[in-house]
C-alpha cells in the first residue's frame, strides 16, 4: 500500500513543491514517479527513488528510502501543472499512490 | 522508438467480457527484460495496475482481479491482450497498456495511449 500526501495542493510559478508517497512496509528504494498531464497517459519521471530519467528536467528530484518518499519540483514552471503519481517497483502485485494533483494558485 | 497501440470496444454490457488489445511497433515484443502491463484507472482516480506478462508466458495479477482477469501474448503478432471478464460500472475505466522490466525495475517506461471503456446497458 502507498500513501500519497497531499491529494492535492495550490502552488505559484516559480515556488518549490514537495510531494510525499509512504509505503506500508520498507520497499527500500524501489520506488518510481509519474507526471500525467489531462487526457495524457503517465510519464515516467524517476525511477529507483531518485534516478531522473532522460529528458526530465533538473528542477524535479526526488529522495527517501524504506517507508518514505519524496518528490520535489523546484521553480514550478507551467508546464508542470499535472497530476504525479507514485509506484512500488519492489515485488508484484504492483501497486500505485492515490495520485497529487499539483494546480496553480 | 517503442509504441504501443491500443484497440478495443469502448462499451461493453454488464456482466459481459471487455476484451483490449495492445500492438507493439518500433521494438521487439520478445525482449530479455521486458514485460508488458495494464494498468486502468476509473475517471477522476488514480491508477490501478491490473496484470503483467512475459513473451514466453509467465504472468502476474493483482489479487482483487484476479479472478476474472486474463492476460495472454502473441509474440509473432508483437500484441498483447486483456480480457476482463462479468464486467460491472466499477470496471469503467481508461485502459493503459505500457511496457515494463524486469531487471531493470518493473516500471512503466512506455505507454498507450489510454483507451476510455464504458460498463453500461
Amino acid at each position: 500500500q502507498l500513501t500519497q500526501s497531499p491529494s492535492s495542493l495550490s502552488a505559484s510559478l516559480g515556488d518549490s513543491v514537495t510531494i510525499t508517497c509512504r509505503a506500508s512496509e520498507d520497499i527500500g528504494r524501489s520506488l518510481a514517479w509519474y507526471q500525467q498531464k489531462p487526457g495524457k497517459a503517465p510519464k515516467l519521471l524517476m525511477s529507483s527513488a531518485s534516478t531522473v530519467q532522460s529528458g526530465v528536467p533538473s528542477r524535479f528530484s526526488g529522495g527517501g528510502s524504506g517507508t518514505d518518499f519524496t518528490l520535489t519540483i523546484s521553480s514550478l514552471q507551467p508546464e508542470d501543472f499535472a497530476t504525479y503519481h507514485c509506484q512500488q517497483v519492489k515485488s508484484y502485485p504492483l501497486s500505485f499512490g492515490g495520485g497529487t494533483k499539483v494546480e496553480i494558485k | 522508438q517503442l509504441q504501443l497501440q491500443q484497440s478495443g470496444p469502448q462499451l461493453v454490457k454488464p456482466s459481459e467480457t471487455l476484451s483490449l488489445t495492445c500492438t507493439v511497433s518500433g521494438d521487439s515484443i520478445t525482449g530479455n527484460d521486458d514485460y508488458w502491463g495494464w494498468i486502468r484507472q476509473p475517471p477522476g482516480k488514480g491508477l490501478e495496475w491490473i496484470a503483467s506478462i512475459y513473451y514466453r508466458g509467465n504472468s502476474f495479477y493483482t489479487p482483487s482481479l484476479k479472478s476474472r482477469v486474463l492476460i495472454t501474448i502473441d509474440a509473432a503478432r508483437a500484441q498483447f491482450y486483456l480480457n476482463l471478464t462479468s464486467v460491472t460500472a466499477a470496471d469503467t475505466a481508461i485502459y493503459y497498456c505500457a511496457r515494463g522490466g524486469f531487471w531493470r525495475g518493473y516500471y512503466f517506461d512506455y505507454w498507450g495511449q489510454g483507451a476510455l471503456v464504458t460498463v453500461s446497458s
